[in-house]
């Protein structure tokens, strides 16, 4: 079945990189995403890789895919407290196989704390 | 360009009350959808529309409806709200193209008692 898992918490310090895992087990997942949740906001889309890609830079963003290992990683760069928020994996799972529409399926989503 | 927006914002209801959620975005997507997000969870799909005059089920459609009569509305209907819809409840819509990502709306945090 379709499973997307993270970690619950990640505390980092200001300036610091950050590094949130993710795993899923859907081999046919044709996009994974990262989408970032602030208090009391909806879900913002951050970035998504390709599933034939196996690394995406967009700024401060790195995303690493591990196709072999089902393994997607966000790295933030120099984090900063506007960083703080709840982080979300999905993966997207093939229309032809859920009934017509593109099927996102999230984790749980990482909390990531940034302190001085 | 409001993008995806979502009212009423909070609601507390009384067991057994009805309400309905509105959803509505201006981008000229096809496809809409309806989740809901519990403590510790992912979202989780509730009903979703391919398209004007078209709803389906998710993963959790049981006591909600919906309807798609404008291409740029979703509404979400509670019938008889149940302390277990207590919930935030967010809508998202998308092109229909699989590459296309879903844009999401702000939520409406519900509240059963």
């Amino acid at each position: 079945g379709e499973d997307v898992e993270q970690s619950l918490f990640l505390s980092v310090r200001e300036g610091d990189s950050s590094v949130i895992n993710c795993t899923y087990t859907d081999s046919s997942s044709t996009y994974l995403y990262w989408y970032k949740q602030e208090p009391g906001a909806g879900l913002q889309l951050l970035t998504y890789i390709f599933s034939n890609m196996d690394m995406k830079q967009d700024q401060r963003l790195t995303v690493l895919l591990n196709k072999k290992d089902k393994h997607l990683s966000l790295r933030i760069a120099d984090t900063q407290t506007g960083d703080s928020a709840i982080y979300f994996c999905a993966e997207s799972y093939p229309s032809v196989f859920s009934g017509g529409y593109n099927k996102l399926i999230f984790g749980a989503g990482t909390r990531l704390a940034v302190h001085p | 360009n409001a993008g995806v927006t979502q009212t009423p914002k909070f609601r507390v209801l009384k067991t057994g009350q009805s309400m309905t959620l509105l959803c509505a975005q201006d981008m000229n997507h096809e496809y809409m959808y309806w989740y809901r997000q519990d403590p510790g969870m992912g979202l989780r799909l509730i009903h979703y529309s391919v398209g004007e005059g078209t709803t389906a089920k998710g993963e959790v459609p049981d006591g909600y409806n919906v309807s798609r009569l404008k291409k740029q509305n979703f509404l979400l209907g509670l019938e008889s709200a149940a302390p277990s819809q207590t919930s935030v409840y967010f809508c998202a819509s998308s092109f229909a193209s699989e590459a296309d990502t879903q844009y999401f709306g702000p939520g409406t945090r519900l509240t059963v008692l």
